[in-house]
């Protein structure tokens, strides 16, 4: 089975900071990808950045990074020069077939 | 490029009726898969549909089902509804089925589904 754990319910951070969101996962599998997808209370489930497990080098968007630690199953989010268009619920999730496998979510407020 | 659209945005239903949602892929994607997201329970996956056939299905009782149209346009149809069928049900089209990672999912924003 595959589990995804995020245990920040909530995070908070001011403008122009940088935050960093935890996930860690489980799986079985040797071949998955990791996603951050951003939900907004528009709904609609935006991804943010993927990862290839088999790749090394962390995965970079623009203001968004994440470390990925394969050996420790934590794939966590940095969001750096944060913005007020950020706040929102992050979700983490995991695919190794045909299904995302989703964390429960941290609410992230950014302060003016 | 259109996103993923679902109808309707808001539905609100009484026990014992049933639904159907309707999501319409971006053009172009052939797999849908369907979400249901709740406070308690989170994401979870639904169905996956492919050239109109169900390829794989959740943890879900089969008073939910689904279907797929040769334009790729999905359904899903929840009969008997129970109270804790509210929920925001999301549609998510990708090109072809398989790993996500090289072909993402793209979501819709979802159906707000609630059970009086």
């Amino acid at each position: 089975a595959q589990t995804v754990t995020q245990s920040q319910p909530e995070m908070s951070v001011q403008e122009a900071e940088t935050v960093t969101l935890s996930c860690t996962y489980d799986t079985s599998e040797s071949d998955y990808y990791l996603f951050w997808y951003k939900q907004p209370p528009s709904r609609q489930m935006i991804l943010v950045i993927r990862q290839e497990a088999y790749k090394q080098q962390n995965a970079t968007e623009n203001r968004f990074s994440v470390n990925f630690q394969k050996a420790a199953k934590s794939f966590s989010l940095k969001i750096s020069d944060s913005q007020l268009g950020d706040a929102a619920m992050y979700f983490c999730a995991l695919n190794s077939g045909y299904a995302l496998n989703f964390g429960k979510g941290t609410s992230l407020l950014v302060t003016p | 490029k259109a996103g993923v659209t679902q109808t309707p945005r808001y539905l609100i239903k009484t026990r014992g009726q049933q639904v159907t949602l309707s999501c319409s892929p971006i053009s172009g994607h052939r797999s849908v898969s369907w979400y249901q997201q709740t406070p308690g329970q989170g994401l979870q996956f639904l169905f996956e549909y492919f050239s109109e056939t169900q390829r794989n299905k959740g943890n879900f009782p089969g008073r939910f089902s689904g279907r797929q149209f040769s334009n790729s346009r999905s359904e899903m149809n929840v009969s008997t509804l129970e109270l804790g069928d509210s929920a925001l049900y999301l549609c998510a089209s990708s090109l072809v089925p398989g790993r996500l990672g090289v072909q993402p999912q793209h979501f819709g924003d979802g159906t707000r589904l609630s059970i009086l």
